[in-house]
């Protein structure tokens, strides 16, 4: 099975950096993923890591440590549109790979 | 041009009656997922098709029943619907491995 940690919520500055941690403890890991929500709309397609290290994406960056069951998306330049709950999604091995979200972390910026 | 079409946006019904949520999907992907977002706002797996083909079937009532009658589309029947069913429901698409693009959910509100 997975189990999968975020925070429930987190608060931040318009322009500030803010990082949001996931860790996961799975039977068989085989990739990471972030997915943003803004509240009562569908989940967007943020990031994607399956081997260690940091992928950058413009303002929004994500890494991952597999031996540490650790992952985090950073936020740089902080923008009153990136409050929305952020979903740590981590897929397993084998045959169909199911993938597996965690309860996400809300984030509110504030001016 | 809509990548992944939920209908209807709203399903407001009463206890026991039986109803359909549709899905379609034009990005050619190949596996697609129903998933259920409760009041928590926590995202549960539901069902997975891959080229018409049920791989993920999550511990779920026998009351809900997909349908994949070819790759571009999946629906979801709920027969004799309880409250606990009141929840947005989401489906989403992929290609195998990648990941999702989800459709806009579907407000059920059982009363």
């Amino acid at each position: 099975g997975q189990n999968i940690d975020q925070p429930t919520e987190m608060t931040a500055t318009e322009g500030a950096i803010v990082q949001i941690n996931c860790t996961y403890q799975t039977s068989g890991f085989n990739g990471l993923f972030w997915y943003q929500q803004h509240a009562g709309e569908a989940p967007t397609f943020l990031s994607y890591n399956v081997l260690d290290g940091l992928e950058e994406k413009g303002r929004f960056s994500s890494f991952l440590s597999r031996s540490k069951g650790y992952s985090y998306l950073l936020l740089k330049e902080l923008q009153m549109k990136d409050s929305a709950s952020y979903l740590c999604a981590v897929r397993a091995t084998g045959g169909y790979q199911k993938v597996t979200f965690g309860t996400g972390t809300k984030l509110q910026v504030i001016p | 041009d809509t990548a992944v079409s939920q209908t209807p946006k709203y399903l407001v019904t009463q206890m026991g009656n039986d109803k359909s949520i549709k899905c379609e999907q034009n990005l050619g992907h190949d596996t697609m997922y129903w998933y259920k977002q409760d009041s928590k706002k926590f995202l549960k797996i539901m069902f997975s098709y891959n080229n018409k083909e049920l791989i993920i079937n999550e511990t779920v009532p026998n009351r809900f029943s997909p349908k994949s009658p070819d790759k571009a589309h999946l629906n979801l029947h709920i027969n004799s619907l309880e409250l606990g069913d009141s929840a947005v429901y989401f489906c989403a698409s992929s290609l195998t491995k990648y990941e999702q693009y989800f459709g806009p959910g579907t407000r059920l509100t059982v009363t």
